[in-house]
């Protein structure tokens, strides 16, 4: 198993692009969330998935769309890049609809926005 | 929503000897609260977790002790070693989510 799978691995990107953080995992994981991780902050979940189809937003969803057409695919778009989208972005995954259960993830993507 | 509280932010210590960090949260309907390593470069990997109805738990150099009363849950390491230096997040799962704290970046001196 290759596990969470994450491209690319750096990206910069200007003011007002847009682009999509590919993130997969073949373990077959009903609960799929994005994260960002900012220096003296921790992990904030950006949106999260219970399965195929369903998402909902997290503690910093604005300015990002989530879809889940699959179990293995859980893309993040930024809409219109902002220099306060700066971050490292992960992406994690877990074999329960709930948070409660051990969650994988993947190796991150370090976004720059100028 | 959740918010977690995590302490030191850093922390030295000499090899061989013990590391404690302290974490509080506030949603007292909370009921799993993990903790997870994160090395240089690489995404967080769960180390250890506890659910509400355990009070304490270890797992070899490891062990997490949970005060629901108090809200508060702590990582102790025994015997530290080298290999023991990298961030650590305490969470906290609320309504579908994990809520994180700031993290606390642990060296170990030889």
């Amino acid at each position: 198993n290759a596990g969470v799978t994450q491209t690319p691995k750096f990206q910069v990107l200007k003011t007002g692009q847009s682009m999509t953080l590919q993130c997969a995992q073949d373990m077959n994981h009903e609960y799929m969330s994005w994260y960002r991780q900012d220096p003296g902050m921790g992990l904030r979940l950006i949106h999260y998935s219970v399965g195929a189809g369903i998402t909902d937003q997290g503690e910093v969803p604005n300015g990002y769309n989530v879809s889940r057409s699959t179990t293995e695919d859980f893309p993040l778009r930024l809409l219109s890049a902002a220099p306060s989208q700066t971050s490292v972005y992960f992406c994690a995954s877990s074999y329960s609809t709930l948070a409660s259960y051990e969650q994988y993830f993947g190796p991150g993507t370090r976004l720059t926005v100028t | 929503g959740e918010n977690v509280e995590q302490h030191p932010s850093t922390l030295s210590v000499q090899e061989g000897d013990s590391a404690v960090i302290k974490c509080t949260y506030s949603d007292s309907a909370s009921n799993y609260f993990p903790w997870y390593k994160q090395e240089l470069g690489k995404g967080p990997q769960l180390i250890i977790d506890i659910r509400s109805n355990v009070g304490e738990k270890k797992d070899q150099r490891i062990a997490v002790t949970l005060n629901k009363t108090a809200k508060h849950f702590s990582l102790h390491i025994t015997e530290t070693q080298p290999e023991d230096s990298a961030v650590y997040f305490c969470a906290a799962e609320s309504d579908y989510k994990l809520s994180f704290g700031a993290g606390t970046t642990v060296t170990v001196r030889a």
